[in-house]
């Protein structure tokens, strides 16, 4: 499969507990991009690499959540100190910035569910 | 304030008929919109992708429209499939990267 990849599928914690994320972009893809949706919503933007570069970052992103892409290619998202708010549906999308005023489509993984107890 | 609406929040229709989502935007500098259909539990599917100068563009039984004087978009669905049912989502970008979500219309399809 060369789709966007993310682990685990779901995931159930309890408060406070620290939780880890991973995606897997499409390998030729150099963005990208972190979201969160919740039920009956859309998603929202939390952050967004190119790169290794961290190039944005939504207000949503409190300081207990971090991102990180060492090495380009896949990427992780940690919550610290979990909440029970923080349940939701956390997606991952890629894309390639192909030419200049080109739209770049963003590409979804199947996202990771996060149950906060 | 840059928003994303979309109408109506849920729809049902029988196998078979057509039925069109309605999506209006207030998004500006506005970059390009897209409709994604998302599978309950799953990642959104981009459906279409339509820059400020194509007023309409088909995927398929998908066919979406743009006026962006009036900014607004609409998703018409041909002959609709058990497989349809799905939320479908209209979102307009800024920029690039940076996309405004409506909150989906849910769309089920009866047999």
């Amino acid at each position: 499969d060369t789709g966007v990849s993310q682990d685990p599928r779901h995931k159930i914690t309890k408060r406070g507990q620290n939780v880890t994320f991973r995606c897997d972009p499409i390998s030729e893809h150099n963005r990208l991009y972190w979201y969160r949706q919740t039920l009956g919503q859309g998603p929202e933007f939390l952050t967004y690499f190119q790169n290794e570069a961290q190039l944005e970052k939504s207000r949503l992103l409190s300081d207990r959540f971090s991102a990180e892409r060492p090495k380009g290619s896949f990427s992780t998202l940690e919550i610290q100190h979990t909440e029970q708010g923080d349940s939701a549906m956390y997606l991952c999308a890629s894309s390639h910035p192909g030419l200049a005023g080109v739209v770049n489509e963003q590409f979804f993984g199947p996202g990771t569910r996060l149950t906060v107890l | 304030k840059n928003q994303v609406e979309q109408s109506p929040q849920s729809l049902i229709i029988l196998e078979g008929k057509n039925c069109t989502l309605q999506c209006n935007y207030t998004v500006s500098p506005f970059s390009n919109l897209r409709w994604y259909k998302q599978d309950t539990g799953r990642g959104p599917v981009s459906l279409t992708i339509m820059t400020f100068s194509e007023n309409t563009k088909s995927n398929g039984r998908y066919t979406a429209t743009l006026d962006a004087d009036t900014k607004q978009s609409s998703l018409h669905i041909t002959a609709s499939q058990l497989s349809d049912s799905a939320s479908y989502i209209c979102v307009v970008s800024e920029s690039n990267y940076q996309l405004i979500w409506g909150a989906g219309t849910k769309l089920i399809i009866k047999p």
